[in-house]
């Protein structure tokens, strides 16, 4: 089944703490993205990536960071959580940037 | 700048139709996209226009008119699993840059 995996699925820490969001994609897609929901703010872009090893900001991306080493994983890094980065995670991906993308199934992360 | 402008909220009843406007100036145009999202879930994706005109896809038809920057999304025969947020999103031309969505419409069918 064609599927983006994200875990966890929720998460609750604290400020400080160092945390990994993995995503993984089994589409062989070459274009992958995250982006943050929040109420009232929409869905906002935080890295994007157009192939293994290329990576570029969106729109919010102070505070996270990203690496793409295989086609199929792009996991989000938050080197030091803070409480405004409380929010509904998203990992998508596409064939290519134009493309529909396909959306996991989020992560919600509350950061105390 | 770029802005993607929608309604926030629209209720409607079953077996109506609605439609749901989205106006946007970006800098640049490829492509605009409209996204469902269930409360609590992940958007999945309705329709995709990059030229003028109107898309039909069952009981979803998707509107584009490039001049006027301008977008909406038609919900025929409304059933009661269509409430629901629904999300433009607008690809703009840049290399690389994915898409830029508003802030989303949510809505309520009654029965």
């Amino acid at each position: 089944e064609a599927q983006v995996t994200q875990n966890p699925r929720y998460l609750i820490t604290v400020t400080g703490k160092k945390l990994t969001v993995t995503c993984s994609q089994n589409m062989n897609h070459e274009y992958m993205s995250w982006y943050r929901q929040d109420p009232g703010l929409g869905l906002r872009q935080i890295y994007y990536s157009m192939n293994v090893e290329v990576t570029d900001k969106g729109d919010v991306p102070e505070g996270y960071k990203v690496s793409r080493k295989e086609k199929r994983n792009f996991p989000l890094i938050l080197e030091s959580p803070s409480p405004n980065q409380t929010s509904l995670y998203f990992c998508a991906s596409s064939p290519q940037g134009v493309q529909p993308q396909h959306f996991g199934d989020g992560t919600r992360l509350s950061i105390l | 700048g770029q802005n993607i402008d929608q309604p926030t909220e629209m209720t409607a009843t079953e077996g109506a139709i609605v439609q749901i406007n989205c106006t946007y100036q970006t800098s640049g145009f490829n492509g605009l996209f409209w996204y469902q999202q269930h409360a609590g879930e992940a958007p999945t994706f309705l329709s995709y226009n990059v030229l003028d005109g109107l898309e039909e896809k069952g009981r979803f038809s998707s509107f584009l008119s490039r001049s006027k920057g301008y977008s909406y999304l038609l919900l025929k025969e409304l059933q009661m699993k269509d409430s629901a947020s629904y999300l433009c999103a607008v690809k703009n031309n840049q290399a690389g840059t994915a898409l830029i969505f508003g802030k989303g419409t949510t809505l309520s069918v009654s029965s």
